[in-house]
């Protein structure tokens, strides 16, 4: 089945140990988000990639970076993780020709901890 | 970003009843759409609605909107204890951007 798959599931690191978060799709999709998601509350834009364009939202703090070295991979980097990002990170899929019009494929996420 | 906010913020229902879960924004959309989020897991797409149509039915599910108001709402049927989970409202907004979601609302079906 296609799907949104993201690894790993639950990740445990270390205040300012640099971590990285990986998702994968099997839709072929252009478009790969990743998002923030604390406790109760909506999950946050962090950015997108439409095709091998990146765009980050505006209030993404610069500790966070991605990467997407092929249409089915997307990396999340956090550089020096604080305990304020402890959260569940989500990475989403849109399918083309206008990619934000439809509906976006959420993987499982992962669930990152801060010590 | 303009948020959906969900009304209310939690809801606990017991098995049987219907549960309404509205939703309000505040900018021109081209659709709405309404996502599905269990504990733990990620969000599962439940219904798009466009900014032309009042109404939508899928399944359990009944969706409205009102763009003259710019408030939707989603019906869940006779609900079942697996129905419990959180209810996102997303607004795709005139100017081809990303999603916003709103806050959500966390809906508990009591068996």
């Amino acid at each position: 089945d296609a799907m949104v798959i993201q690894n790993p599931r639950y990740q445990v690191t270390q205040f300012g140990k640099p971590v990285t978060l990986s998702c994968s799709q099997t839709l072929n999709h252009n478009v790969m988000y990743w998002y923030q998601q604390k406790s109760s509350q909506a999950p946050k834009l962090l950015f997108h990639y439409y095709d091998k364009d990146f765009n980050n939202e505006a209030d993404t703090p610069d500790n966070f970076q991605s990467r997407r070295p092929n249409t089915s991979f997307c990396f999340l980097d956090i550089r020096s993780p604080g305990l304020g990002d402890a959260a569940m990170y989500l990475c989403a899929t849109s399918s083309p020709p206008r990619a934000y019009t439809d509906t976006q494929y959420f993987g499982p996420g992962t669930r990152l901890t801060v010590l | 970003s303009q948020q959906g906010e969900e009304d209310p913020q939690a809801l606990s229902i017991q098995e049987g009843e219907n549960a309404t879960m509205n939703c309000s924004y505040k900018t021109s959309i081209n659709n709405l759409q309404w996502y599905r989020q269990n504990s733990g897991r990620g969000l599962v797409h439940l219904i798009l609605i466009r900014s032309n149509e009042r109404e939508k039915h899928s399944g359990r599910l009944r969706v409205t909107l009102d763009t003259s108001k710019k408030s939707s709402s989603l019906l869940i049927t006779a609900s079942r204890a697996a129905d419990t989970a959180s209810y996102f409202c997303a607004t795709e907004n005139s100017g081809n951007t990303p999603l916003v979601f709103g806050k959500g609302t966390r809906l508990s079906v009591i068996a």
